[in-house]
């Protein structure tokens, strides 16, 4: 079945540090790609997806690049803030369409 | 600002109580989904519905019911609350026609749910 894969963590990184989560999927077809992001206390966000292979999903200085040939969708920050700290989640649909699965969560603390 | 919300956001019951989660949209989304989060973070599909009188049982066996009688509300109840249902749960709703969720999920801001 569809599945997700996503680096385990914590990642802690300075401000302004280069982010990178990686995340690996397996699934029939192509199905959309998707990160939401986690704040504390909180529910999930919509962070950025992508419905296509090549498609680039950006939002808020993050970027997610479809990657068919590797089954990537990995997460990339050029320069991390410190409200950047969060939990991210990899996702797509389950492989009969109807439900969202997720990664197990990538917990990124950012220092000042 | 939510249009997903999720109530109460906090609660610490007694084993055996009877509890209701509220989840209400206001988008007019036929899909909504329980969700329930464990501790280490992972998410895990418990309940979902695709419309008005429709419900289906997620990936995750629970002892959870659920009910959709109008659009936008989606009630999670437990009959009999245990220490092992202390969890958060999230309430999502999609938007979009047919049962795919190509368009993601808006989520609700959660239930952190406390069994003593």
């Amino acid at each position: 079945g569809d599945s997700v894969t996503q680096m385990e963590g914590p990642v802690t990184l300075s401000e302004e540090a280069f982010l990178t989560i990686n995340c690996t999927y397996t699934a029939t077809g192509y199905p959309s790609l998707f990160w939401y992001v986690q704040y504390p206390g909180e529910g999930l966000q919509l962070l950025l997806k992508a419905t296509k292979a090549d498609d680039k999903g950006s939002n808020k200085g993050f970027e997610a690049t479809y990657r068919k040939e590797t089954t990537s969708f990995h997460l990339e920050k050029g320069s991390v803030q410190v409200s950047d700290s969060a939990v991210y989640f990899c996702a797509l649909p389950n492989q009969a369409g109807t439900a969202l699965i997720f990664g197990k969560g990538t917990t990124l603390s950012v220092s000042s | 600002e939510a249009d997903i919300y999720q109530t109460p956001r906090y609660l610490v019951i007694g084993t055996g109580k009877k509890i209701t989660l509220e989840c209400s949209q206001t988008m007019g989304h036929d899909k909504m989904y329980w969700y329930q989060q464990d501790p280490g973070m992972e998410l895990h599909l418990i309940h979902y519905s695709y419309g008005v009188n429709s419900t289906e049982k997620g990936d995750l066996s629970s002892e959870s019911t659920v009910s959709r009688i109008r659009t936008e509300h989606f009630p999670l109840t437990l009959e009999s609350a245990r220490p092992s249902h202390t969890s958060q749960y999230l309430c999502a709703s999609s938007p979009g026609t047919g049962v795919g969720v190509n368009y993601g999920y808006t989520f609700g801001s959660g239930t952190r749910l406390t069994v003593v």
